[in-house]
């Protein structure tokens, strides 16, 4: 089957870095997306990996190892705006988006 | 300008009735999605057009019924509601199909059936 695991939550302290994990299966890929979700709000993109390595933009860079079916979400110098959902959705072979439950991501000051 | 709207943004009804959802993408994409997201947080695909074709159809209740009667607009409609189709609906629409289209998302539409 597909399948997106993801930790429930994290917390981390404002202007610290925090990782946050993704693996996946499916049936075929076509690349991984990381979108962020505030509470009562829709999802907003971030960023897609489809080839390995490190892809920065800004606060926030992603990582993509096709081999080992697996992502993260690095994101620096955390501000208190940055405590949201963090998804992560891998597509398949189907182009089709297989979505995780989402890191709750806490900041403290 | 609201690139992906919907309305309602709060739907309270009574099990049994019917009742439908709207979404209009200014963005001029032509592929268009209805995602339901449950208590548990997961996003779970339901219907995709692309140019007013469906494309996707997962395994939902054929009460659900998705239309579209312009590239524009995909709304939903739901017969005979039940408590279990209480959730988040969103609708999201992408330039295409192609692998690296982004979806943009709507603002939601909370369900709540008593």
């Amino acid at each position: 089957g597909q399948n997106i695991d993801q930790p429930t939550e994290m917390t981390a302290t404002e202007g610290a870095i925090v990782q946050i994990n993704c693996t996946y299966q499916t049936s075929g890929f076509n690349g991984l997306f990381w979108y962020q979700q505030h509470a009562g709000e829709a999802p907003t993109f971030l960023s897609y990996n489809v080839l390995d390595g490190l892809e920065e933009k800004g606060r926030f860079s992603s990582f993509l190892s096709r081999s080992k079916g697996y992502s993260y979400l690095l994101l620096k110098e955390l501000q208190m705006k940055d405590s949201a959902s963090y998804l992560c959705a891998a597509m398949d072979s189907n182009y089709q988006l297989i979505w995780g439950a989402g890191t709750k991501l806490i900041i403290k000051p | 300008d609201t690139a992906v709207s919907q309305t309602p943004k709060y739907l309270v009804t009574q099990m049994g009735n019917d009742k439908s959802i709207k979404c209009e993408q200014n963005l001029g994409h032509d592929t268009m999605y209805w995602y339901k997201q449950d208590s548990k947080k997961f996003l779970k695909i339901m219907f995709s057009y692309n140019n007013k074709e469906l494309i996707i159809n997962e395994t939902v209740p054929n009460r659900f019924s998705p239309k579209s009667p312009d590239k524009a607009h995909l709304n939903l409609h739901i017969n005979s509601l039940e408590l279990g189709d209480s959730a988040v609906y969103f609708c999201a629409s992408s330039p295409g199909l192609a692998h690296t289209d982004t979806q943009y998302f709507g603002p939601g539409t909370r369900l709540t059936v008593l």
